[in-house]
């Protein structure tokens, strides 16, 4: 069974700029969520996507856009970045269909915005 | 913002030592989840609690959810180095929604 992957690991972008972060989901499961975690902090939802669509959404602003794709992988996409957007992207998997809360975290991709 | 509160937020401990930590909210929970975290990776889920006053065990790791909904609990017996990290509950609000999680209990181990 193939974990949740991201890519890349590490990003450093500057202020203004825009960045496209990827996730595969865990084999078997159709439901991604993104998370931003700023240092010293839990991770705090950005939104979710089941069935290539958009399923929730946290409180962070519309320059924050992702996509899922036929295969159950996603993308997240910030655009405009700010300095405050620096943070640990977590990717998390889960099966909707197993009516379970249980998300699987990705190792993250750092993001640096200088 | 949160709505998870955690405690203690750090805690040195001698290797061989139990630990406990807790996690507390004002809203009532109808799953708790605890995560662990190492540095550089990303949290991996150690138990889920679904029902009021589940005991379950995961190893040395036993957890609790608390008969009112609003708390669980999470012990670490005979602790080792590697349980070093932070460690997080987290929870759905209702429904399919996401987890929100606590800010953490960051745990060191002195061998």
């Amino acid at each position: 069974e193939t974990g949740v992957t991201q890519s890349p690991t590490h990003l450093i972008k500057t202020r203004g700029q825009q960045v496209t972060l990827r996730c595969s989901s865990q084999s078997g499961h159709n439901t991604v969520s993104w998370y931003q975690q700023a240092l010293g902090q839990g991770p705090q939802f950005i939104f979710q996507y089941y069935r290539e669509e958009e399923n929730g959404r946290g409180n962070f602003p519309p320059r924050f856009s992702g996509l899922q794709f036929p295969n159950y992988s996603s993308e997240l996409n910030v655009n405009a970045l700010e300095l405050d957007d620096s943070a640990l992207y977590l990717c998390a998997s889960s099966s909707r269909l197993a009516n379970s809360y249980e998300q699987y975290f990705g190792p993250g991709t750092r993001l640096t915005v200088t | 913002g949160q709505q998870l509160n955690q405690s203690p937020q750090s805690m040195f401990i001698q290797e061989g030592e139990d630990v406990s930590m807790n996690c507390t909210s004002s809203s009532i929970f109808n799953t708790w989840l605890w995560y662990k975290q190492e540095p550089g990776e990303g949290p991996v889920l150690l138990i889920a609690l679904y029902k009021a006053g589940e005991l379950t065990s995961n190893g040395r790791l036993t957890a609790q959810f608390g008969i009112t909904r609003k708390d669980s609990f999470l012990n670490i017996s005979a602790s080792i180095p590697s349980d070093v990290g932070i460690y997080f509950c987290a929870g759905p609000l209702s429904g399919n929604t996401p987890l929100v999680f606590g800010k953490g209990t960051r745990l060191s181990v002195i061998a």
